[in-house]
């Protein structure tokens, strides 16, 4: 199956700085990327997705990379803001395989104003 | 609220009794999938729905887990014996299909098992 591995466990940045974390998976057949933030207590979120046609997409100040040939991805936020503490999950999806996603163990993200 | 919801929120049961969960996905949305979360790390999937047909299941799934969808709209997942490692939130999320893949989810429902 898919293994989705995710780095770092933690990140503490600067208000205004950027962030960035990164994922590899293990299949490369997988085809959409999600990225979920998480706020204390809350459910998941989707904040930006990629499909595998698709080397980077971008919204506002966040931002993903995809490297197929490498098998990772990563979010990168500019400019960050205290409202953007919350811990992200990156996930991987596998065609034919119940579209069930496979999620990285998440970062928390630390904004110190 | 049009998102998806989960009833109970919360529940603590003692070791050995049989708990329900049940989750309404977004109207109209014809895959359903539950997940369960432990804390500090990614949700873990369960299992999946297209309609009422049960398509995929987790090894996670052990034969004390069952879930059903019986007319494609609502879903129940049944946890029979509890365990004190059933000690977990489980998330449900529900996508629309038809090249749609995203996957909103609920606000889950926290267990205790005692």
């Amino acid at each position: 199956g898919e293994n989705v591995e995710q780095h770092p466990s933690t990140l503490s940045v600067q208000e205004g700085d950027s962030a960035v974390i990164k994922c590899t998976y293990s299949d490369s057949a997988s085809n959409y990327f999600p990225w979920y933030k998480q706020e204390l207590g809350k459910r998941p979120q989707l904040i930006i997705d990629i499909r595998s046609n698709v080397g980077e997409k971008k919204d506002q100040r966040i931002a993903v990379t995809l490297n197929k040939t490498a098998k990772h991805f990563s979010l990168h936020i500019t400019e960050t803001q205290p409202e953007d503490s919350a811990v992200y999950f990156c996930a991987a999806r596998r065609p034919n395989a119940g579209n069930m996603l496979t999620f990285g163990g998440g970062t928390r993200l630390m904004v110190k104003p | 609220d049009t998102g998806v919801s989960q009833d109970p929120r919360h529940k603590i049961t003692k070791r050995g009794q049989n708990v329900t969960f049940r989750c309404d996905p977004i109207s109209e949305h014809n895959r359903l999938y539950w997940y369960r979360q432990t804390l500090g790390q990614g949700p873990e999937f369960l299992t999946y729905f297209q309609n009422e047909a049960q398509l995929e299941k987790s090894r996670l799934l052990s034969d004390r887990f069952s879930a059903e969808r019986p007319k494609g709209s609502f879903s129940t997942l049944e946890i029979q014996r509890t365990e004190q490692g059933d000690s977990a939130m489980y998330l449900c999320a529900s996508s629309q299909g038809r090249g749609s893949e995203t996957q909103y989810f609920g606000p889950g429902t926290r267990l205790l098992v005692l």
